[in-house]
């Protein structure tokens, strides 16, 4: 298995731009996970899908963000639009989740390093 | 809300040295525990997994203990080996999230 593809592997934007960043999850993991890496809040749950369903975006810092799951394949993650401190790198992770708990391993991305100057 | 400590923030170390890892977390009520490893510029690869009813898990040089009752976990290196260079992040599963520490960032220089 290719594991979780992620990509771009590096953006670099313009403050009020539009960004897409885009995973691919392990064939038959059935959630989901958008993370945020920053040096100062370290690594930070945004938003899961389990079933392409979002369960909790309570991390999601503001409006400008927003993360769609159209198929159990695919999952994209948009900020709209950026300013320069959304700068971090993100990580989109999947894992199988049994009876609707994660007893299993989260797979992670390579993570998309975005810079909004 | 599950806060998730790890200590120390970094460690430099010998080859060949024995080390501990510490995590410690607030809300006992953890489904499991995780200890990953991350490279510079790389994703997080899963080390270990130890599920709430588990005390103990081990992988090679590895071994991750956790406690709940005292809410807290370790992660073992025996024989420390610059290949084991790297950060490295602990992580308490509620339902399906993880809560993720800080991370300690080891060198292990030969």
């Amino acid at each position: 298995d290719a594991g979780v593809i992620q990509s771009p592997r590096h953006e670099v934007t313009e403050m009020g731009q539009e960004v897409t960043l885009r995973c691919k999850p392990i064939s038959g993991h059935n959630s989901l996970f958008w993370y945020r890496q920053t040096m100062m809040r370290g690594l930070e749950l945004l938003i899961y899908f389990n079933n392409n369903v979002p369960i909790d975006d309570s991390g999601m810092p503001e409006d400008r963000f927003s993360a769609k799951m159209p198929n159990a394949s695919f999952s994209t993650l948009k900020i709209q639009p950026s300013e320069p401190r959304d700068s971090a790198v993100y990580f989109c992770a999947s894992s199988l989740a049994l009876g609707g708990r994660s007893k299993n391993i989260q797979y992670f991305g390579a993570g998309t390093r975005l810079s909004v100057l | 809300k599950q806060e998730v400590t790890q200590i120390p923030a970094a460690l430099s170390v010998p080859e060949g040295e024995n080390l501990v890892l510490n995590c410690s977390f607030t809300d006992s009520a953890i489904y499991n525990l995780q200890w990953f490893r991350q490279d510079p510029g790389k994703g997080l690869t899963s080390l270990l997994l130890i599920q709430s009813s588990q005390r103990e898990q081990t992988s090679g040089r590895l071994n991750a203990s956790l406690d709940k009752s005292s809410g807290r976990s370790t992660l073992y290196i025996a024989a420390s080996q610059p290949g084991d260079s790297a950060t490295y992040l602990c992580a308490g599963g509620g339902t399906d999230k993880l809560i993720f520490g800080t991370g300690t960032r080891l060198q292990v220089f030969p």
